[in-house]
C-alpha cells in the first residue's frame, strides 16, 4: 500500500530557529514529491514540487530536498508568518496521496 | 482572477438528509479531485474525474456521489448512507491528472447535528 508519513507531526520553533521536516515514502511509480502549506480553515496551498532524487527548490526561506526515499523542508530562521500546517503528498499514476502533516508553530 | 470557489463554507444537517458541495473552476482545468480532511489524518481521495463525463471512485468513496457534466463544475452529494459524514471537505483541480500540481477550493466544513 502507497504509505506518505511525516515526521514530526507538530514542532515548535523560537522565531529565527532553523529546522527541518521529514516525509517519507514507498517508492513505487513515484510522480512528483509535493509539498504545501495550510493555514487553519483554509485548503491547500502549492509550494514546490520535486521529481528526481538530489532536486532542490527554494522560496523565501523554505528548501526542499529529494532523495530516494524522504524529502526534507528545511526551514531557515522562520517568522511566526511561516507558522501553518505543512503537508507533502506523492503522486501515484492520475492522483496524488497525502501525509497527516506536520504543524509548524513559531513563536515571536 | 481564476482559481476554485466552493460553497456553502459551512454547513450544517441533520442525520439521514442528503447534502451537495458545490465546486467550480474556471482555470480550465480537465481533473478535478474531491478530498475529505479530518483531525490527524491526511487529505483523504473520495472521487476525481479526468475528464467530463467520467469519474472514478477514490479511496473513500462510500456514501458519496459525484458528476461532471461540465468541465468548470464537480459538485459532491454527502448522502445519508455517509456513516460519519462531519468533515471538512476540499475540492482541488489539475490540468490534467498524474503528476500535476493541484489547486484547491477553501473548503466546505460540514457538521452533522
Amino acid at each position: 500500500e502507497d504509505q506518505v508519513t511525516q515526521s514530526p507531526e507538530a514542532l515548535r520553533l523560537q522565531e529565527g530557529e532553523s529546522s527541518s521536516l521529514n516525509c517519507s515514502y514507498t517508492v513505487s511509480g513515484l510522480r512528483g514529491l509535493f509539498w504545501y502549506r495550510q493555514d487553519p480553515g483554509k485548503g491547500p496551498e502549492f509550494l514546490f514540487t520535486l521529481y528526481s532524487a538530489g532536486e532542490e527548490k527554494e522560496k523565501e526561506r523554505l528548501k526542499a530536498t529529494l532523495t530516494k526515499k524522504e524529502s526534507f523542508l528545511h526551514i531557515t530562521a522562520p517568522k511566526p508568518e511561516d507558522s501553518a500546517t505543512y503537508l507533502c503528498a506523492r503522486g501515484i499514476r492520475e492522483k496524488l496521496t497525502f501525509g497527516t502533516g506536520t504543524r509548524l508553530t513559531i513563536i515571536p | 482572477d481564476g482559481g476554485i470557489t466552493q460553497s456553502p463554507k459551512y454547513l450544517f444537517r441533520k442525520e439521514g438528509q442528503n447534502v451537495t458541495l458545490s465546486c467550480e473552476q474556471n482555470l480550465n482545468h480537465d481533473a478535478m479531485y474531491w478530498y475529505r480532511q479530518d483531525p490527524g489524518q491526511g487529505l483523504r481521495l473520495i472521487y476525481y474525474s479526468q475528464i467530463v463525463n467520467d469519474f472514478q471512485k477514490g479511496d473513500i468513496a462510500e456514501g458519496y456521489s459525484v458528476s461532471r457534466e461540465k468541465k468548470e463544475s464537480f459538485p459532491l452529494t454527502v448522502t445519508s448512507a455517509q456513516k460519519n459524514p462531519t468533515a471538512f471537505y476540499l475540492c482541488a483541480s489539475s490540468i490534467t491528472g498524474g503528476g500535476n500540481v493541484l489547486t484547491f477550493g477553501a473548503g466546505s466544513r460540514l457538521t452533522v447535528l
